[in-house]
Parts: C-alpha cells; sequence; structure tokens
C-alpha cells in the first residue's frame, strides 16, 4: 500500500524547543517538499530536495533544517530560531522534482502547536 | 513577481454546477494543477492543465487559458461531500520545474 505518512498528526511543544516532523514516502519518488500552511494563506515552501543527500531552500527556509539521507525519509526540524512555529505542515513527494507532469502527492500533514 | 488569485469563499446547492475561477502571473509557465482539500486534511490532486482548453474527469473539469494567465475548476452535480477547499497552483518553468506556487483556495460549501 503506497503512500505518504507523516507522524505525528498533532504535536505540542514548549517555546524553545527544536523539534523533528517525520515524513516517509514509499512511492519511490525522487523528490520531496515541506510546506507550512497558514490560515488564509497558500501553501508556502519550505525546503525540498530532488535526490538524496541533496536539498534547496524554499521561501520561508529560516529556522528550520531538513535532511535527505535516504531516498524514503526527508525529515523536517522545526528549531527555536523560528519565530512563529505554529502552524500545519504539509510534505509531499513527486516521481522526478521536474517533469512537466510531475504532480505532487501530499501526506496526512501535522499539525504543530508550540506553547 | 508571481501570484495566484482565486475567490475566497463560495457558497452552491447540492446538485447544482459550479466554477471556480484561477488568475495567475508568473515568470514562465509549466502546469496548473488544481487540488482538493477537506478541513485539516492533505490537499488530493483533482487535475492538470498544460495545453489550453478542457480537460474532464468525471464531475470535474478543468480549464486553462496561458495567454489570459487564467484557469477555471468547474464541479458538476454537487455533493455534500464537495464542501472544501480547492487549491489553484502554478509551476514557474523558470526554475526547472521545482517550484510550484499555491493559492490561498477557495472554500467551498455546499447546501441542501
Amino acid at each position: 500500500d503506497g503512500g505518504i505518512t507523516q507522524s505525528p498528526k498533532y504535536l505540542f511543544r514548549k517555546e524553545g524547543q527544536n523539534v523533528t516532523l517525520s515524513c516517509e514516502q514509499n512511492l519511490n519518488h525522487d523528490a520531496m517538499y515541506w510546506y507550512r500552511q497558514d490560515p488564509g494563506q497558500g501553501l508556502r515552501l519550505i525546503y525540498y530536495s530532488q535526490i538524496v543527500n541533496d536539498f534547496q531552500k524554499g521561501d520561508i527556509a529560516e529556522g528550520y533544517s531538513v535532511s535527505r539521507e535516504k531516498k524514503e525519509s526527508f525529515p523536517l526540524t522545526v528549531t527555536s530560531a523560528q519565530k512563529n512555529p505554529t502552524a500545519f505542515y504539509l510534505c509531499a513527494s513527486s516521481p522526478r522534482g521536474g517533469g512537466s507532469t510531475d504532480t505532487q502527492y501530499f501526506g496526512p500533514g501535522t499539525r504543530l502547536t508550540v506553547l | 513577481g508571481q501570484n495566484i488569485d482565486q475567490p475566497t469563499e463560495m457558497t452552491a446547492t447540492e446538485g447544482a454546477i459550479v466554477q471556480i475561477n484561477c488568475t495567475y502571473q508568473t515568470s514562465g509557465f509549466n502546469g496548473l494543477f488544481w487540488y482538493q482539500q477537506h478541513a485539516g486534511e492533505a490537499p488530493t490532486f483533482l487535475s492538470y492543465n498544460v495545453l489550453d482548453g478542457l480537460e474532464e474527469k468525471g464531475r470535474f473539469s478543468s480549464f486553462l487559458s496561458r495567454s489570459k494567465g487564467y484557469s477555471y475548476l468547474l464541479l458538476k452535480e454537487l455533493q455534500m461531500k464537495d464542501s472544501a477547499s480547492y487549491l489553484c497552483a502554478v509551476r514557474g518553468s523558470n526554475t526547472g520545474g521545482f517550484k510550484t506556487i499555491f493559492g490561498a483556495g477557495t472554500r467551498l460549501f455546499v447546501k441542501a
């Protein structure tokens, strides 16, 4: 049963703590992405990775870090440097990361609340 | 700059037809996507247009005019379960196709 999984669905953390959000895919997709969604706004790209051991900053990378050590996994760390971390975080993957019909498919999301 | 505009909210009646418009400005174009997103859930892919014209897929159709920077999503025979947000997204070709810009979404309410 192929798909993208994110865990946990809900996450609570105290201000000043780093937290890592998990994203795993078994679709054999090359590219993976992290987005942040806030009420009334479009999805904003945090980081993306086209291939293992390579990743690029998106529009709002400050206060976040990622790694891509395995094709299947693209964890996102929200650091204490992120000023407003409470949001809905979505992970996505796509087969080729750049082809004209390269559709992104999303995981179920993690809602992070920083207290 | 790059920008996507779509209405914030729409209301329609069960069984009716609704058209959700999207206008975009991008520096390059490499495809337009429509996604459906129920509250608190992940967006799910609905359609993809890269050439002008209408793409039909069951009750959902999507239209694209590249010269006008315009697309619409047409939902026929509306059902209560169609109540959701509909996201328009455009991939810009100047970034090698790796960056997709998402609109804020149109929240559709289907009433009985």
